[in-house]
């Protein structure tokens, strides 16, 4: 079965510092990788996803995110948060051959302060 | 917006009785994901509908079933609601090729919240 970890639930930036999210996931074969954000009162959106290739993906609204096979992570990061990156981030995965059948982590709630 | 559509957006439930929750699809994708997404957690599939068949279940008691249509909207079922019940629920549409498509992109609606009294 798969999992998936999101070490900081709570994360409190101030404009222009730099974002690192954790996500580590558990599952031995070829995965398929996301990362979500919900902004309050609005639905998921895809930031970024990884299916194959180069490890570090860029996505949208200067996110980026790295896949070490090694290590079972794909963070999240962006190099200089603003205010309207508050929202709450989900890293999930699936099994490359259960597509749509995802596997999330229990989000991290992001709190950029002006 | 991802054109995926659910409705209602709220529903109040007691214990016991049963929900339908629906959702409609994004124009071209023939597959429909439910999620159910608990209070402070992450959304948990609850099972995939790919042509009107279901494609694979997560954890969840048979109590919760759906249905898929022909034109690929979809509708979630749940008898003998209970309080834990209680979450938003999410539905997600994609584009699957010969049932597996790995390189498989979802795109949410906002998803209905359903509270159990």
């Amino acid at each position: 079965a798969q999992s998936v970890s999101q070490h900081n639930h709570h994360v409190i930036l101030s404009e222009a510092a730099s974002l690192e999210l954790g996500c580590n996931y558990s599952y031995g074969g070829t995965v398929n990788l996301f990362w979500y954000v919900q902004y309050p009162g609005q639905h998921l959106q895809l930031l970024l996803k990884y299916f194959s290739g180069d490890p570090l993906v860029k996505g949208i609204k200067g996110f980026e995110a790295e896949f070490i096979k090694s290590k079972f992570s794909f963070n999240l990061r962006k190099p200089s948060v603003q205010w309207s990156d508050t929202a709450e981030y989900f890293c999930a995965v699936n099994a490359n051959t259960n597509a749509g059948k995802s596997t999330f982590g229990d989000g991290t709630t992001l709190t950029v302060k002006p | 917006e991802t054109g995926v559509t659910q409705s209602p957006t709220h529903l109040i439930k007691t214990r016991g009785q049963q929900v339908t929750l629906r959702c409609s699809s994004q124009s071209g994708h023939n597959t429909v994901s439910w999620y159910q997404q608990a209070l402070g957690q992450g959304p948990q599939f609850i099972f995939q509908y790919y042509r009107e068949e279901e494609n694979g279940r997560g954890n969840f008691p048979p109590r919760f079933s759906g249905l898929q249509f022909p034109n690929y909207s979809s509708e979630l079922n749940v008898n003998a609601l209970e309080l834990d019940d209680s979450a938003l629920y999410l539905c997600a549409s994609s584009l699957l090729a010969g049932g597996i498509g790995p390189k498989n992109i979802q795109y949410f609606g906002a998803g209905t919240r359903l509270s159990v009294l």
